[in-house]
């Protein structure tokens, strides 16, 4: 089967950059899906990472390391509306069209 | 933004009554998925649908049925509602094989009472 594991809370400043760890046993994947929820919204889709190394898109990056069963979400120059919960989630072989999502990382940005 | 609704939006109902969500699309995708989110369990898997008439079990699902009759419409029935059922329900869609990438309803607070 599959688990993921990422921190609870995260808290950064404005400005700053924050990393958001996601750390998976799985028996093998296709890749490695990031999600935005801020509250009382839905996810939605932030990056995808189907080979090791990194994504960027914008301000946000994704990394995945399949050798250290390790990814990371990386936010620069943060902003309050960054103040969001993230998902990490992974679709496993032989689980059909099926994700498994971690229990995400509630993100606080300060001023 | 994906066309993707879901009805109610809210409901309160009592322990033992029978519960019927809707999920609708307009993206023709073959995917659609049902979620529960609760605090400290992130979104769980109750039951998806790979085709009309294909549905297959999430990690959750015991005491919840669906129906797909049709691609753009995805039910999830609480055959007897209880307390431990209230909860924010998600429906998602997504294109090609089920990818990495959903698309997620609004959502549906449930109260059981």
């Amino acid at each position: 089967g599959q688990s993921l594991e990422q921190p609870s809370e995260v808290t950064a400043v404005e400005g700053a950059i924050v990393q958001i760890n996601c750390t998976y046993q799985t028996s093998g994947f296709y890749g490695l899906s990031w999600y935005q929820q801020h509250d009382g919204g839905a996810p939605t889709f932030l990056s995808y990472n189907a080979l090791d190394g990194l994504e960027e898109t914008g301000r946000f990056s994704s990394f995945l390391s399949r050798s250290d069963s390790y990814g990371y979400l990386l936010l620069q120059e943060l902003q309050m509306k960054d103040s969001a919960s993230y998902f990490c989630a992974v679709r496993g072989y032989n689980q059909g069209g099926k994700l498994i999502f971690g229990q995400g990382t509630e993100l606080s940005v300060k001023p | 933004d994906a066309g993707i609704t879901q009805s109610p939006r809210h409901k309160v109902t009592e322990t033992g009554t029978p519960v019927t969500l809707r999920c609708h699309q307009t993206e023709n995708h073959r995917y659609m998925y049902w979620y529960r989110q609760d605090p400290g369990h992130g979104l769980r898997l109750i039951h998806y649908s790979y085709g009309v008439k294909d549905t297959d079990k999430g990690e959750v699902s015991d005491g919840y049925s669906v129906s797909r009759s049709k691609t753009e419409d995805f039910l999830l029935t609480l055959e007897s509602a209880t307390s431990s059922q209230t909860s924010v329900y998600f429906c998602a869609i997504s294109g090609g094989d089920g990818s990495y990438e959903q698309y997620f309803g609004p959502g549906t607070r449930l109260t059981v009472t």
